[in-house]
């Protein structure tokens, strides 16, 4: 079955730590994407990739790192200058960036900072 | 500045009766708006999509109107169960942009 895996499911970081969360999608899809979710928030876009090898930022990439070095792999660094990480992670992918393409979505990661 | 607006936080409904979930714009290039439905600690689905050239959609149980001139969407769902509980999104975009979340709407349907 094809789908987007995000791993681990919780993750625990200290203060100070970088942490990567990882993305993997088999969908074949062009373009992948990090949204991050607060309470009351909803979701925020972190970064988007339309292809292989570029990225762009989103509403709020600082304090994040991201890498598209394959088609089926997104990988976000949490670094130590993102003040206030703890927050549910949703990584997506889309056939392409037209308006009609619908996302799929991976279960998310769940990041503590302790 | 929030493009996408989902101004009522929850919703109460009872078993059987209609649930009305709305969805402000502001952006007038969007052009694709989706409603998305979300359980605790799992990614959203996709439930329903609506084109800017149509104002109304349906599928099954679930119903999106459009209305362009007022920047406003909306969701039915009619009958509500109560397996419809859960947080439902409002997403817009256009053109070659990523998709924009409204903040969530948590829909509580009573048995």
């Amino acid at each position: 079955d094809g789908g987007i895996t995000q791993s681990p499911k919780y993750l625990f970081r200290k203060e100070g730590q970088n942490v990567t969360l990882s993305c993997e999608q088999n969908l074949n899809h062009d373009a992948m994407y990090w949204y991050r979710q607060d309470p009351g928030q909803g979701l925020r876009l972190i970064y988007y990739s339309q292809i292989v090898n570029d990225f762009q930022k989103g509403d709020i990439a600082e304090g994040y790192s991201v890498s598209r070095e394959k088609k089926e792999s997104f990988p976000l660094t949490v670094t130590s200058a993102q003040k206030n990480p703890t927050a549910f992670y949703l990584c997506a992918s889309s056939l392409g960036t037209d308006s009609f393409y619908g996302y799929t979505f991976g279960s998310g990661t769940r990041l503590t900072v302790v | 500045d929030q493009q996408v607006k989902q101004n009522s936080p929850s919703l109460s409904v009872q078993e059987g009766r209609i649930s009305i979930l709305n969805c402000d714009y502001t952006n007038s290039m969007f052009d694709y708006f989706l409603w998305y439905k979300k359980y605790p600690a799992e990614g959203p689905t996709f439930l329903i999509s609506i084109s800017s050239i149509k104002d109304k959609n349906e599928d099954g149980r679930f119903t999106v109107f459009l209305n362009k001139s007022a920047k406003h969407l909306s969701l039915h769902i009619v009958p509500s169960q109560p397996g419809d509980s859960a947080v439902y999104f409002c997403a817009a975009n256009g053109g070659n942009t990523p998709l924009v979340f409204g903040k969530g709407t948590r829909l509580s349907v009573i048995a």
